[in-house]
């Protein structure tokens, strides 16, 4: 299926630190997506990379992909206590809707 | 974008009873899905509910638990029904971005209904 894995499950730091998450799939895409969910409630789409862009940005966000490998990463520069959420990276290839693996814990301390 | 309300936010029920959450959305929209996210997991896909046709459900789940309604572009109502403990999790309703009829970029999330099932 088209579901991607997010490591690590969990992440804490400093505010102010980068956060780096990763993310490998399985099968080809046409894109791949990073979502964000705040306690337990509704998701956030934050950015949306295509399979022939190695790198986009947005604000404070950062992301790469490597088809080659089937992996994407995520980073949150100078990271603030509201970014603490699960963050999930959904591989789309085709057809179908969005499945979702376990995401990343994200914690940030102030 | 799309902006997606769901009602009620929460509820707390009694086992052997159902209940209905809506999910309206303030843009028409072919392709509507609904998700649940039990205590500590990610969300698993239910139904993608489309317009004119019949829900289409994922292994592991059946109409006569979860039936969907999708009587037009910008509403569809998703019923728990003979509800158990296990049933507690939170539900949530989303969109793909417009109504091309295809499944294009972006899934749009509505805020998720709280069950609690005693």
């Amino acid at each position: 299926s088209q579901q991607g894995e997010e490591d690590p499950q969990a992440l804490s730091i400093q505010e102010g630190e980068n956060a780096t998450m990763n993310c490998s799939y399985k099968t080809s895409i046409n894109n791949l997506q990073w979502y964000r969910q705040n306690s337990g409630r509704g998701l956030v789409h934050l950015i949306l990379i295509r399979s022939n862009e190695r790198e986009k940005h947005s604000g404070r966000l950062r992301v790469t992909l490597d088809t080659s490998k089937k992996s994407s990463s995520l980073l949150i520069t100078a990271s603030r206590a509201a970014d603490t959420a699960s963050y999930f990276c959904v591989p789309r290839g085709g057809n179908t809707p969005l499945v979702f693996g376990k995401g990343t814990r994200l914690s940030v301390i102030a | 974008s799309a902006v997606i309300s769901q009602k009620p936010s929460r509820d707390i029920c009694q086992r052997g009873t159902s209940l209905t959450i809506q999910c309206q959305v303030d843009s028409q929209v072919t392709m509507m899905f609904w998700y649940r996210q039990q205590p500590g997991q990610s969300l698993t896909l239910i139904a993608t509910a489309n317009q004119g046709s019949e829900a289409t459900y994922e292994s592991g789940f059946v109409i006569d638990k979860f039936p969907i309604s999708r009587p037009n572009l910008t509403f569809s109502t998703l019923t728990v029904s003979n509800m158990s403990p296990e049933d507690s999790s939170i539900y949530l309703c989303s969109v793909e971005s417009g109504i091309a009829g295809y499944f294009t970029d972006t899934q749009y999330f509505g805020p998720g209904t709280r069950l609690t099932v005693l």
